[in-house]
């Protein structure tokens, strides 16, 4: 069965202090690998999409990685309105978009 | 408007009430898709359009009826619904389905069940 672990359920951090999230899959045939960032009462916006195992992209202060079992979602030198739940999602051979319950991230100035 | 809109943004309906909601997309894509999002429970995915038909029911109880009359536009009719039915609905479009498409999601309706 597809899943999705996300790590830590939530992060607390100082400006400028970096970290990372982490995104555990088990998937059967990788499509796709995808980073959304939801602010409260939104919809999710997408950040990312990934397709094979060594694969990077980068936006502003935000870095992912993918490797065949994991996917990191590395925040450099954080601000305060980077804070929101960051979600990852899977799709595999289902074609279905399999997604974790998320981390939420709290930047504090 | 530009990307996926929803309306109305928030709805309170009681449990005999008949209501709609709208999902718009104006990106020229083909597929357009129903979540449901509770609290702490990862997004669920309820149904799949593609070119206007149907071709996933993710065993979505019948009080929720969704339609498609084109590409652009996907609503979900909702009748006799229950107080667990409470959540944010999303409406999302892919350029596809599946293979790796990227779905882009519209901003929810905030629903409450009384």
């Amino acid at each position: 069965e597809d899943q999705v672990t996300q790590s830590p359920e939530a992060l607390r951090l100082q400006e400028g202090e970096s970290s990372s999230l982490n995104c555990s899959y088990t998937v059967s045939g990788l499509r796709g690998l995808f980073w959304y960032r939801q602010d409260p009462g939104k919809g999710p916006e997408f950040l990312f999409t990934l397709y094979s195992a060594g694969e990077e992209k980068e936006k502003e202060r935000l870095k992912a990685t993918l490797t065949k079992k994991e996917s990191f979602l590395h925040i450099t030198a954080p601000k305060p309105e980077d804070s929101a739940t960051y979600l990852c999602a899977v799709s595999g051979a289902t074609n279905k978009l399999i997604f974790g319950t998320g981390t939420l991230l709290a930047v504090q100035p | 408007e530009t990307g996926v809109t929803q309306t109305p943004r928030h709805l309170v309906m009681g449990m005999t009430n008949k209501k709609s909601l709208k999902c718009e997309q104006h990106l020229g894509h083909n597929a357009m898709y129903w979540y449901k999002q509770s609290a702490k429970k990862p997004l669920e995915l309820m149904f799949v359009y593609s070119l206007e038909e149907r071709v996933e029911n993710n065993s979505v109880p019948s009080r929720f009826s969704p339609e498609c009359p084109n590409s652009s536009h996907l609503f979900l009719h909702l009748h006799t619904l229950q107080p667990e039915d409470s959540a944010l609905y999303l409406c999302a479009s892919s350029l596809l389905t599946g293979l790796g498409e990227t779905q882009y999601f519209g901003p929810g309706t905030r629903l409450l069940v009384l």
